[in-house]
């Protein structure tokens, strides 16, 4: 079935760096990606759709020169967290659909960052 | 705004049980709703997609209905197992085409041994 990877699993950082957490479609292609947050014990929220060969579109509130999205190709979206905080300390998961309307959204299994 | 509301928060239960988790969503017009499993510290793992001309899905112990008109669905699992402790996550698309989903909080679950 449809697979969507997500590398790294576990990233500690020191503020003030970057990260870049890639997200790929394993056996199909995704023309849009998903990129959402998690707090503990919180449900996920929609940082921005990624979009192939275009801008990504954020949500509100979501810092776009903070959280910088390339979806370079139809099976990669990766996502640049800039000049990190402990803030930014969270989960990041991202998810996928193949072409279809009614294609099940497949995720990744989630990055956690930790920024000290 | 779209929201989606899950009841009840927690839930603990002794193997066994069978159980039913609900979730209700505000806009009735939604296309497709798809039930999620998330274990701690993982991603979401798709357990059933109901489509928007279906009224549930089975698959294995887990059987989910959607009514589309209250805007509602059931997550039904029976004989559970503590392999089935997790939070369990609903999610409505409630456009066509490839929209995100809205989640709610989720129910988290316990299946005691």
């Amino acid at each position: 079935g449809a697979v969507v990877s997500q590398h790294p699993s576990r990233v500690i950082c020191k503020s003030g760096t970057s990260v870049k957490i890639e997200c790929r479609s394993l056996d199909f292609q995704a023309t849009t990606m998903f990129w959402y947050r998690q707090f503990p014990k919180q449900s996920l929220m929609l940082m921005a759709t990624s979009n192939e060969g275009s801008k990504a579109t954020y949500e509100q509130g979501v810092e776009k020169d903070k959280f910088l999205i390339n979806h370079a190709s139809l099976t990669l979206s990766t996502l640049t967290v800039t000049s990190a905080h402990p803030e930014d300390s969270s989960f990041y998961i991202c998810s996928a659909r193949a072409t279809g309307v009614d294609s099940p959204l497949h995720f990744g299994n989630g990055t956690r960052l930790t920024v000290t | 705004k779209q929201e989606v509301t899950q009841i009840p928060a927690a839930l603990s239960v002794p193997e066994g049980e069978n159980l039913v988790l609900n979730c209700s969503f505000t806009d009735s017009a939604i296309y497709n709703l798809q039930w999620f499993r998330q274990d701690p510290g993982k991603g979401l793992t798709s357990l059933l997609l109901i489509q928007s001309s279906q009224r549930e899905q089975t698959s294995g112990r887990l059987n989910a209905s959607l009514d589309k008109s209250s805007g509602r669905s059931t997550l039904y699992i029976a004989a559970s197992q503590p392999g089935d402790s997790a939070t369990y996550l609903c999610a409505p698309y409630f456009n066509s085409g490839n929209t995100p989903l809205v989640f709610g909080k989720g129910t988290r679950l316990s299946v005691i041994a």
